[in-house]
Formats: structure tokens, sequence, C-alpha cells
């Protein structure tokens, strides 16, 4: 299994802002996913973060609002831009090894959102 | 599109009682099924998965079974204690290797 990290672990931030959350796995993975997950609800998925390459969003994502990094196989950042009391959530990281599914996932990064 | 729905959303037992969560899948393809637990404040954990080759698997107090007739999967916990509260979600694995989460089952065991 892969042990992830995020940070910062929680986040208060003023409307307009962005906020850059960063992913530190401890061994190199070939998969890098993004999700949020709303209090009280499931988890969606934003994108996967492909290395040496632009991340592949999910219908109702774009890359203005999600921007996404993978510069090496162990991490990822996440930048929630321009953000509006709606993108007030749980920011999740989750990673995958070699041809396996299963994906591990980091702690989460709460944000509000104000 | 793909979807997993899942039942019940809320469960409450005795400590000791077993749980069962029940979960079904819409992609004929999908071919993996992990099952996570989720602590209030921490990330999803995985706990128990299941391949479509196999239709039952045990790990101590954790079981899972899958009918791929049916497109049915179930999580089956016994002697459950109060550690065991948590959120629990099953996943399904569709054609393109997308997991699809159902929306979740909140377990409470009572001492």
């Amino acid at each position: 299994s892969a042990v992830i990290s995020q940070k910062p672990s929680r986040d208060i931030c003023q409307r307009g802002t962005s906020l850059t959350i960063q992913c530190q796995v401890d061994s190199q993975v070939t998969m890098m996913f993004w999700y949020r997950q709303q209090p009280g609800q499931s988890l969606t998925l934003i994108a996967t973060a492909n290395q040496g390459s632009e991340a592949t969003y999910e219908s109702g994502f774009v890359i203005d609002k999600f921007p996404i990094s993978r510069p090496n196989l162990t991490f990822s950042t996440l930048t929630v831009s321009n953000m509006s009391p709606e993108d007030s959530s749980i920011y999740l990281c989750s990673a995958s090894a070699g041809g396996a599914k299963t994906q591990y996932f980091g702690p989460g990064t709460r944000l509000l959102v104000l | 599109g793909e979807n997993v729905e899942q039942h019940p959303s809320t469960l409450s037992v005795q400590e000791g009682d077993s749980a069962v969560i029940k979960c079904t899948y819409s992609d004929s393809a999908s071919n993996y099924f992990p099952w996570y637990k989720q602590e209030l404040g921490k990330g999803p954990q995985l706990i128990i998965d299941i391949r479509s080759n196999v239709g039952e698997k045990k790990d101590q107090r954790i079981a899972v079974t899958l009918n791929k007739t049916a497109k049915h999967f179930s999580l089956h916990i016994t002697e459950t204690q109060p550690e065991d509260s948590a959120v629990y979600f099953c996943a399904a694995t569709t054609s393109y290797d997308k997991v699809i989460f159902g929306p979740g089952t909140s377990l409470s065991v009572i001492p």
C-alpha cells in the first residue's frame, strides 16, 4: 500500500483567492487522482493527474478552475482558483501503483471559503 | 452513465451484532469492487476488496460477497465493535478503470 500525505490539512480562505493543495506519496505510483467530497456526501472525481502531460478532467470540472500539476511519480498539486463559498469541501488525493486498480487515499484537505 | 447504489444510508446495530451493507452497480463490465471506511476527519481507508472472478472474500470479521449476474455486492461485518462506527463506501471500477463510489452508509455501533 502507499502512504499519502496532503498539505494543508485545512484552510479558511477568502472568496476570489486561490489555494494550492499538495499531495505527496511515499513511493512511485502510476496513477494519481483528485476528488472532492462535499460534507456528508460521497466522493466525486475531479481529474486524473498524469505525469508529464495535462490532467484528464471529469465532466463538470475544468482546468481553469482546478489546474493540476504532476511533475514526477510521487507528487501532485491541485489548485482551487478564484474560490467561492461553493468550493467549500474536502479535497482528497489518491494514488494507485502499477496496473492495480486499488486506490489509496490521503487524509484530505478541508477547505472553507468565506 | 455508470452508477453505484448503496443501502441503507444509515445503520445502527448493538455491539456484537452483525451489520450488512448492500450495493448494486450498473456497468456489467465492472470487475473490481473495493470497500472503504471513512472515520470522521480522515480520508477513506481501504478495508477489503473483491475481483469479479471471486464470489466471496473474508478477512477476520469482514467479508464481502459478489453476485455478478445480479450486479450485487455486499459487505458483512460480524461481532461489531464501537470502533467499527464510521461511514462505509462501496465502489465499482468501470470498463474505463474509473472508480465510481456509492453514496455511503453511516454505521453506528451502540455499546
